[in-house]
This record gives C-alpha cells, structure tokens and sequence, in this order.
C-alpha cells in the first residue's frame, strides 16, 4: 500500500486568509486527487492531477482554489481566500493500478483538518 | 438521483454478529466497485475491492450485481474492531477519474 503523507495535520485560519495544504506521497505515481469531508458528511471529490495538470474537478474546486506540484513531490493545493464552509478534513490520495488489473485503487492520506474562523 | 446510497444505519450488532450493508449506484458507466472503512475522524482506508465474480477475503464477502446496479458487503463473526464506518465508492472509468462516495454506513460491534 503507498504511503502517502500530509501536513499540517491540523490547521486553524481566519476567514479570508490563504492557507497551503500539501501531500508527500512516498512513491511515484500517475494520479494525484483532493477531496474534501465536512464534518458528518460524505468524502466528495475536488480535483484530479495528472502529468502536472488538472484532469477533472467538481463544481466545488471554484476560482478559491487552486493545485500544483511545484518540485515534482509536494502536491499542494490553495484555497485563496478561505470562508467559514471551508472548514472540512481535505485528504489527498494517489492512484495506483494492479499488476494484473486495469482497476485504478486509491490510497489516502491522512488528512488536514482545516478550520476556518 | 443521488449517485451513490447505501443504508442509512447505524447497525448495533453483537460480537460474532453476522451483518449485511447495501449499496446502489446510480451510474451505469461505473466500472470499478469498493468497500472502504473510515474510521472517526480518519482516512477512508481500503477493504477490499469488488468484482463481477463477488470475491471474498477472510470473514468479508462482497457481491456485485451490475443489472441492479447493486453492490453488497458481508460481514461475518464480527469483531469489536470492525466497529467503524463502511463506505461503498465507485468510479466510472478504470483509472484516473474521481472516487465517487456513498455517504457510509456506521456499524458498532457491542461486547
């Protein structure tokens, strides 16, 4: 299973400020993925990253938000200008395929938990 | 149409407790199935896949009937250490396209 790692773990903000959210994953992969978990609610996807650009996002990844690899390792994303309904757990996950399967299986960090005040 | 929905839950079984959770998906491109556990306040962490076939692993069975468009997950002897939220994800393409999630079912295995 890969290992996927991010920081901070958790993060408190103020309505309006941009915070970075970044992802380590330990080893080489093709897809990068945000999502993103309000608290009681359901993981819902952000965006998907691929060969250093956006493959898909949802209509929740809005102008606030923005991703990036910057040194080919660290993949970040942006919320510029944060509101109160950011606040949520964001997991990053990484897409690995099977030796014998086309099926694509994602693996997640562990998760920011952002709270915006 | 909701994309993804399982049983609304929470189940409360006994230790030793067989128990069964449900999942419909609305997409009929959905080309890959799952069963995730998450944990309170964790990572959805994978339990195993589903196929065409159904596939069991250990005291976990999981079934998938693609004319209903209806995914099972089976649960057998359950252990104080299955407690946890079992989530039914499905994806419309093999590979690099989104996760879509069910909202989870919650399970508590009482001593």
């Amino acid at each position: 299973e890969p290992e996927v790692t991010q920081t901070p773990s958790h993060q408190v903000t103020q309505m309006g400020q941009e915070v970075i959210l970044r992802c380590v994953p330990i080893s080489n992969h093709l897809y990068f993925y945000w999502y993103r978990q309000i608290l009681g609610q359901k993981v819902e996807f952000l965006v998907s990253f691929y060969n250093n650009e956006i493959s898909e996002k949802s209509e929740i990844f809005d102008d606030q938000f923005s991703v990036e690899r910057p040194d080919g390792s660290n993949f970040t994303l942006k919320i510029r200008s944060t509101k109160l309904e950011d606040s949520a757990m964001y997991f990053c996950a990484v897409g690995t395929r099977g030796v014998l399967s086309l099926q694509e299986t994602q693996y997640f960090g562990p998760g920011t938990r952002l709270l915006v005040l | 149409r909701k994309e993804v929905e399982q049983d609304p839950g929470p189940f409360n079984v006994p230790e030793g407790a067989t128990v069964a959770f449900n999942c419909t998906y609305s997409n009929s491109a959905s080309q890959s199935f799952f069963w995730y556990r998450q944990d309170c306040r964790k990572e959805p962490k994978l339990l195993m896949s589903v196929y065409s076939s159904g596939n069991e692993d250990g005291r976990f069975t999981a079934q998938l009937n693609r004319a209903s468009q209806y995914i099972s997950l089976l649960i057998r002897d359950s252990k104080l250490s299955d407690s946890a939220t079992y989530l039914c994800v499905v994806n419309a393409d093999n590979y690099g396209q989104n996760f879509v999630f069910g909202p989870g079912t919650r399970l508590s295995v009482l001593p």
